[in-house]
């Protein structure tokens, strides 16, 4: 399976706890996005890289989020001292800029309660 | 400011008739519109997409239309089958701010046989 692979599924924490989620992008793509989706709600845009190089944050991430994609491969999203609000589903989403389209493919998410 | 509603949180069709789901955009900048068809628990799936530059886009059963001047887009569904039932939402997306996409608040599509 060469699809967009996200670890772990689920994840339940107690609320000031800190959890790491990790997104493996499709191989060849150099970009991977992060997404939050809330219930009722569509996914909304948290940060992106190209390659390493992070682009943009946006608004909704606080300072304890953090993401990082070391070497362009993998990316890990953090979140330091949870609060029940950072309950949401979080996506990971990669794409391959250069062919002139902008679908990007998603990972199965990670399921976040903070209790 | 939500950028991309959907309108109708929730559509029943009879199997075999056309389904028509419906997004309005109002950031004039977008240049490329996109279609994700969601199970629960899963992460969205890619359906068709289309760029700014086109009025229409079709994939089998499923064709895009976007009205520019209007600032609308829909997604039709011809014949709808009852695997098609699901969360639909309509994404779109600027070139110049990185191609991360925007989403309206979906759609949930309920076909029944």
């Amino acid at each position: 399976d060469t699809g967009v692979s996200q670890d772990p599924r689920h994840k339940i924490t107690k609320r000031g706890q800190n959890v790491t989620f990790r997104c493996d992008p499709i191989s060849e793509h150099n970009r991977l996005y992060w997404y939050r989706q809330t219930l009722g709600q569509g996914p909304e845009f948290l940060t992106y890289f190209q390659n390493e190089a992070q682009l943009e944050k946006s608004r909704l991430l606080s300072d304890r989020f953090s993401a990082e994609r070391p070497k362009g491969s993998f990316s890990t999203l953090e979140i330091q001292r949870t609060e029940q609000g950072d309950s949401a589903m979080y996506l990971c989403a990669s794409s391959f800029l250069g062919t002139g389209s902008y679908e990007q493919y998603f990972g199965p998410g990670t399921r976040l309660t903070v209790t | 400011d939500q950028q991309v509603k959907q309108n109708s949180p929730s559509l029943s069709v009879q199997e075999g008739r056309i389904s028509i789901l419906n997004c309005d955009y109002t950031n004039s900048m977008f240049d490329y519109f996109l279609w994700y068809k969601k199970y629960p628990a899963e992460g969205p799936t890619f359906l068709i997409s289309i760029s700014s530059i086109k009025d229409k886009n079709e994939d089998g059963r499923f064709t895009v239309f976007l009205n520019k001047s209007a600032k609308h887009l829909s997604l039709h569904i011809v014949p709808s089958q009852p695997g098609d039932s699901a969360v639909y939402f309509c994404a779109a997306s600027d070139y110049n701010q990185g191609g991360k996409l925007i989403f309206g608040q979906g759609t949930e599509l309920s076909v029944k046989p």
